[in-house]
């Protein structure tokens, strides 16, 4: 069974610090893996998604990077502002399966 | 684009009342996914339509809990009768069955059983 672990729990940072934000997976035989935004009382936004042969995705401020081999995923938030602030999510594909980690919460303090 | 819509938002019944849940998909998505998010648990699959098929439904708890999909459009997750610790978020998710496309998530209905 595939477990995902995110780390750490939560988070919290001055406006303008970059944000480094961890998650590691068990069973490399993935399809690919996401990463997803959770706001209070809201359902997931997908931010960036990378497909299982690439080794980093950028969108904007956000870069995540994936080393399959070693079951880990690395979401970068550059010049972190407080709209950042929000429960991160990353999911692990298989199949059709999206396993998920229990996230990491974070805060942008103005 | 409208995403998924999901409906009521919030839910508050009384234990041993029948709560259905309902979802529209994104319009063009073939594959529709319930899932349940609690704190203890985090985020767990419950059931997954391909097609209006029920393909997996080994995450469905209960027997109290059944899952329909009449159309491509329209959803329900049914749970009967409801207990406590039935109390969480319940999001559905629609996906184009395309590659590596995203799902695409409803805002969830929160569901409190008394």
């Amino acid at each position: 069974k595939q477990e995902v672990t995110q780390i750490p729990a939560a988070l919290s940072v001055p406006e303008g610090e970059n944000l480094v934000l961890n998650c590691s997976f068990t069973d490399s035989a993935i399809y690919n893996l996401q990463w997803f935004r959770q706001d209070p009382g809201k359902g997931l936004t997908s931010l960036l998604l990378i497909q299982s042969s690439q080794r980093e995705q950028t969108s904007g401020r956000l870069n995540a990077s994936l080393d399959k081999s070693s079951g880990r995923s690395t979401l970068y938030i550059a010049a972190s502002q407080p709209g950042d602030s929000a429960t991160y999510l990353c999911a692990v594909r298989r199949d059709y399966k999206l396993s998920f980690g229990a996230g990491t919460t974070v805060t942008v303090r103005a | 684009d409208a995403g998924v819509i999901q409906s009521p938002r919030h839910e508050v019944t009384e234990m041993g009342q029948e709560v259905t849940l309902r979802c529209k998909p994104i319009s063009g998505h073939n594959s529709l996914f319930w899932y349940r998010q609690t704190m203890m648990r985090g985020l767990e699959l419950l059931i997954y339509f391909n097609n209006n098929v029920p393909i997996d439904d080994s995450g469905m708890p209960e027997d109290r809990f059944s899952a329909k999909m009449p159309n491509a459009s329209f959803s329900t997750l049914k749970i009967q009768p409801s207990e406590p610790r039935d109390s969480a978020v319940y999001f559905c998710a629609s996906f184009s069955g395309v590659g590596n496309q995203p799902q695409h998530f409803g805002d969830g209905t929160r569901l409190s059983i008394l």
